[in-house]
Order: C-alpha cells, then structure tokens, then sequence
C-alpha cells in the first residue's frame, strides 16, 4: 500500500477549465507539498502545506488534516499548466511521493 | 541569483562500478536533500544533510551514501552500481531544515545511465 495515492493518474483539459488534482496520506505529516515537474524533469516546489488553504495566481492548494487529504486546484487552465503534479507528505524526517498526475491542456 | 547546480547532468557506468554526484545549492541554503526518480518507483527521498551532517534518510540500501562540505555543498556517492540504480538523481536546496522549511529549490538532475 502507497502511503500517498493522488488522483488521476491522467487529466485532459481544455484551456480554460477548472482542474482539481486530489492526494490521500495514510501517515502522520508535518507538511504537505505540491511539486510540478516539466517534460526534461526540472521540478519547480508550489506549495508547503500544515494547514488550511494557500493561493498562488491561479493555483489553490487546500489540505484537510483530520481526513488526510489535500487537493491542488487549477482556475483558468492554460497549456503551459501542462506538466505532472506531484504530492510529497513529510513526516518530519521522511517524504513520501504519489506517483504524479499528469496533465494536459489543450488550447 | 544562481539556482541549483548538479553535475554531471548524464553519465554511464557499467554494474560494479561506483559514481559521485556533486549539488551546488543556492548561496546561503543549509539544507540538500537528494532524491531518485525511477519510471517504475517514481520519487523517492534519499536523504537530508544539514551542517555537514546527515539529518534524515531513506529507505535505501547502505550503497547510497552522502557529505555535505562547509560550503554547503553536497555529493551523493552509489558503490557497488546496479542495474537498478539508473535512474533521475536530484537535488534540492532550501534554507532551513526540511521539517521547517517552506520551499524547495530543485536542481535539474543527474541522469545516471548503468550498463
């Protein structure tokens, strides 16, 4: 069993939409992080969660401690969204990663 | 500002041998941790130096071993190479310890190639 599941695994969108990308964590957290990595693999860090709600221009990342569950929005898609989305839980001293979603957004 | 720096960006080993990789953080971090990226096992974190010393591991064999130097940069060493280890290896910076940091600044990788 995956510590950390994300769901899905595979996302078609099409420019404009709203998007919402979701992870599950079955272990104890200090933190939460939502990773983006490109094609060619540079991994860009969006956002550290402990708690509630953060906004970044068009990226919303919530996080729900007592369910363990944490969702990355999307408002406004655009192509150049178009990447993997990673969730990383650390517990402190350990990262756990989901196996990414991987996005599409057509124009 | 210069970001994080890893090299060599590719190599080829062949099973036996070992490799040393180097991370550059950015000026002023403390912290690299380093990670491997597999198509079958995706991410997975390998460990966290801080101060010269090593604050975290994963779970991985005793093959995977690190330093941190004064300067804060870091290598990774892999002995004892295997098939299995070709894999993406990054790095990451950031300014704090990895429990209380709020960014991490990833390298562009090392992509390591065994035969």
């Amino acid at each position: 069993k995956n510590e950390v599941e994300q769901s899905p695994q595979n996302l078609t969108a099409q420019e404009g939409e709203f998007i919402t990308i979701n992870c599950s964590y079955s272990v104890g957290i200090s933190a939460l992080h939502w990773l983006q990595q490109h094609p060619g693999g540079g991994i860009v860090s969006l956002f550290m969660l402990s708690s509630g709600k953060k906004k970044h221009g068009r990226l919303i990342a919530t996080i729900n401690i007592q369910e363990k569950h944490s969702s990355l929005h999307i408002t406004a898609s655009h192509p150049r969204d178009s990447a993997v989305y990673i969730c990383a839980a650390f517990t402190g001293n350990q990262f756990y990663f989901g196996t990414g979603t991987s996005l599409t957004v057509i124009p | 500002k210069a970001g994080v720096t890893q090299t060599p960006r590719y190599l080829i080993k062949t099973r036996g041998q070992q490799v040393t990789l180097s991370c550059s953080p950015i000026s002023g971090h403390r912290s690299v941790s380093w990670y491997q990226q597999t198509p079958g096992q995706g991410l997975q974190f390998l460990f966290e130096y801080f101060s010269e010393t090593q604050r975290n591991k994963g779970n991985f064999p005793g093959r995977f071993s690190g330093r941190q130097f004064s300067n804060s940069r870091s290598e990774m060493n892999v002995s004892t190479l295997e098939l299995g280890d070709s894999a993406l290896y990054l790095c990451a910076s950031s300014l704090a310890r990895l429990w209380n940091t709020g960014e991490l600044f990833f390298g562009e990788g090392s992509r390591l190639t065994v035969l």
